[in-house]
């Protein structure tokens, strides 16, 4: 299994849409986690961290389930500019460094 | 207000040849990493830092070296660049290790080719 899943997408949305994605991590004892955003040939940017209890910013809710290790971000109301990668982020096992899964794709459309 | 800028932005370069990158930050953060990025891998770690002359290796460290003698600064080197290092670098800072709630902010990437 490998340390962090996601599925690519691309997940094409119109305006104004809901639409989740999912990660589901390997290792059991991370305690860190968090959304990223990236843009086309930009650097990652922290969106949100995930808390146990969950947590909304805005338009925007991160979930996490430790027994089944999953995390999730759903995105209310889509706007154009929330097209992006999303990369979902676990510390690794020796709690030392992040790992980043390779990314699911928003494209949101007019 | 950039706390952390990488240089060069791009860079192309022979086969063979050292190629040393600066990652240079204003924040004092102790923590500090390098990823690469590439199609289809993602953000792979290559070495980070937890303190002036303290680094480790990350998964990908095979051909590369690290060097921090000031906190603001991580230089990544490329003994002899390959094809295979082809890739955009990413520096990234941290108040934490990791496991915390900071993350890491990264700097604008690096685009290195060799040729």
């Amino acid at each position: 299994r490998k340390e962090v899943e996601q599925d690519p997408g691309p997940f094409n949305v119109p305006e104004g849409a809901t639409v989740a994605f999912n990660c589901t991590y390997s290792n059991s004892a991370s305690q860190s986690f968090f959304w990223y955003r990236q843009d086309c040939r930009k650097e990652p940017k922290l969106l949100m961290s995930v808390y146990s209890s969950g947590n909304e910013d805005g338009r925007f809710t991160a979930q996490l389930n430790r027994a089944s290790q999953y995390i999730s971000l759903l995105i209310r109301d889509s706007k154009l500019s929330d097209s992006a990668t999303y990369l979902c982020v676990v510390d690794n096992q020796a709690g030392t460094a992040l790992i980043f899964g390779k990314g699911t794709t928003l494209s949101v459309s007019s | 207000d950039a706390g952390i800028t990488q240089s060069p932005r791009h860079k192309v370069t022979e086969t063979g040849t050292p190629v040393t990158l600066r990652c240079h930050q204003t924040e004092n953060h102790r923590y500090m990493y390098w990823y690469r990025q590439d199609p289809g891998h993602g953000l792979r770690l290559i070495h980070y830092s937890y303190g002036v002359k303290d680094t480790d290796k990350g998964e990908v460290s095979d051909g590369y070296s690290v060097s921090r003698s000031k906190t603001e600064d991580f230089l990544l080197t490329l003994e002899s660049a390959t094809s295979s290092q082809t890739s955009v670098y990413f520096c990234a800072i941290s108040e934490d290790s990791g496991q915390g709630n900071y993350g890491y902010t990264f700097g604008s990437g690096t685009r290195l080719t060799v040729v």
